[in-house]
């Protein structure tokens, strides 16, 4: 059974950082592109970052540019989000998804 | 960046059939914004049915199908049935960059 496990949420205060971790397992990682998406409380659906399957091309949204990294390792079947400069309203559910795949999702609370 | 749109609501009967759609602000949605259409229950993850435009996956009930329609990208619901009453987002890609919709919540009733 194919499994995206999400690690490394928390509460962190604006402007702090967190680095996401999703594990892949069962799961042909390095054939797939890999995406964040994140879900405000009673929100939709927001793409954060998404990451080629050699890890030479990354997208962002604009609203993380310079300030958040996706990475992967294709060796250990993982991909990272790291998130800098935090602030209120990312406060979400972040899921990592690849292969038509989701994570169950990290909670990030940003707040003081 | 582009807004994707889609229809706030709609409602079906059982057993009958209704269209989502996904429009773009910049224009005709096309087969290379490579259109993406997901299903998300309360409290669960969302669940992705349609991938590039029309191809499903193993786990893709039949009686969902995507398509181009009109300028928008469309996901056809035909024989609906009440498991099927969830929010359905839609999620276009631009250059690299996806954007989702503001989802639709589809009550069967």
């Amino acid at each position: 059974e194919v499994q995206l496990v999400e690690s490394g949420g928390g509460w962190v205060q604006p402007g702090g950082s967190l680095r996401l971790s999703c594990a892949a397992s069962e799961f042909t990682f390095s054939a797939y592109w890999m995406v964040w998406v994140r879900q405000p409380p009673g929100k939709g659906l927001e793409w954060v970052a998404s990451i080629k399957k050699d890890g030479s091309e990354k997208y962002y949204v604009d609203s993380v540019k310079g300030r958040f990294t996706i990475s992967r390792d294709n060796a250990k079947n993982f991909v990272y989000l790291q998130m800098n400069s935090l602030r209120d309203d990312e406060t979400a559910v972040y899921h990592c998804v690849g292969g038509g795949f989701w994570g169950q999702g990290a909670l990030v609370t940003v707040s003081s | 960046q582009a807004v994707v749109t889609q229809e706030p609501s709609l409602t079906v009967s059982p057993g009958g059939t209704v269209t989502l759609t996904c429009g773009s602000s910049t224009g005709a949605v096309t087969s290379g914004h490579w259109p993406h259409w997901f299903q998300q229950k309360p409290g669960q993850a969302p669940s992705t049915l349609i991938y590039d435009t029309s191809n499903k996956y193993s786990w893709t009930p039949a009686r969902f199908s995507g398509s181009l329609l009109g300028g928008k990208a469309a996901l056809t619901l035909s024989g609906a049935q009440p498991d099927d009453d969830a929010e359905y987002y839609c999620l276009l890609v631009y250059s690299g960059v996806g954007v989702f919709g503001g989802g639709t919540k589809l009550t069967v009733l």
